[in-house]
C-alpha cells in the first residue's frame, strides 16, 4: 500500500512563526499536494507539485510556499504563521493524472 | 457554479437500510470520480472509483455514473454504523487533469 507520512499528528506554533510540514510518500508517486480542510469550507488545494522541483498555484497560495528538492518529499511552508492558519493541513499524492489521491493522516495547527 | 456540488446532509438512515449519497459536476467532459469516506478527525480514505457510464459494484458499496445528466451516486446497502462519516465526491479539475475537485461532503449518519 501507498504510504503518505506527515511528520506531525498536531501542532501548536506562535503567530509570527514560520512554520515547516513535511509529507513523504513511498510510491515514486508524480503529484503531491497540500490541502487545508476547514469546517464548512470543504478540501481546499494550496499548492500541488507534478515533478521535483516543479510547483503550481492551487485556490488559495497566499501566505503559503512549498518545496520540492526530492520526488518523494513535499513541503509546506507557512512564512509567518497568523491565526487564521489554523486548520487541518492535508498532504496526498497521485501517480498521474486522472488517477485518485492518497492521503497523509494530516497535522492539525493551531496558530495562537 | 461549483465543479462538484453535494448535498451537506446529514443525512440519517436506519441500520440495514441503503444509503444514497449523491453528487452533481459542471464539466461534461469529466471521465473520472472517486468517492472517499473521512471519518471525524481523520484523513479521507479512497474507497470507490468509476470511469464509465453505469454501475460499479464493490462488495455492499455501488458507484454510479450519469454523463448525460451529470451525476455520480454511491449506494451502501446494508448500511451500518460503522459507515456514518462524511463521504467526498471528487471530480478531475477543469483546468488541469492532475488535481482533483472535491465536493464540500455529505455527513452520513446510521443509525440504531
Amino acid at each position: 500500500d501507498v504510504k503518505v507520512t506527515q511528520s506531525s499528528r498536531y501542532l501548536v506554533k506562535r503567530t509570527g512563526e514560520k512554520v515547516f510540514l513535511e509529507c513523504v510518500q513511498d510510491m515514486d508517486h508524480e503529484n503531491m499536494f497540500w490541502y487545508r480542510q476547514d469546517p464548512g469550507l470543504g478540501l481546499r488545494l494550496i499548492y500541488f507539485s507534478y515533478d521535483v522541483k516543479m510547483k503550481e498555484k492551487g485556490d488559495i497560495p497566499e501566505g503559503y510556499s512549498v518545496s520540492r528538492e526530492k520526488k518523494e518529499r513535499f513541503s509546506l511552508i507557512l512564512e509567518s504563521a497568523s491565526t487564521n492558519q489554523t486548520s487541518m493541513y492535508l498532504c496526498a499524492s497521485s501517480p498521474y493524472a486522472g488517477y485518485g489521491y492518497t492521503f497523509g493522516s494530516g497535522t492539525r495547527l493551531t496558530v495562537v | 457554479q461549483k465543479e462538484v456540488e453535494q448535498n451537506s446532509g446529514p443525512l440519517s438512515v436506519p441500520e440495514g437500510a441503503i444509503a444514497s449519497l449523491n453528487c452533481t459536476y459542471s464539466d461534461r467532459g469529466s471521465q473520472s470520480f472517486f468517492w472517499y469516506r473521512q471519518y471525524s478527525g481523520k484523513s479521507p480514505e479512497l474507497i470507490m472509483f468509476i470511469y464509465s457510464n453505469g454501475d460499479k459494484e464493490d462488495g455492499r458499496f455501488t458507484a454510479q455514473l450519469n454523463k448525460a445528466s451529470q451525476y455520480v451516486s454511491l449506494l451502501i446497502r446494508d448500511s451500518q454504523p460503522s459507515d456514518s462519516a462524511t463521504y467526498l465526491c471528487a471530480g478531475p479539475n477543469t483546468g488541469t487533469a492532475s488535481k482533483l475537485t472535491f465536493g464540500t461532503g455529505t455527513r452520513l449518519q446510521v443509525t440504531l
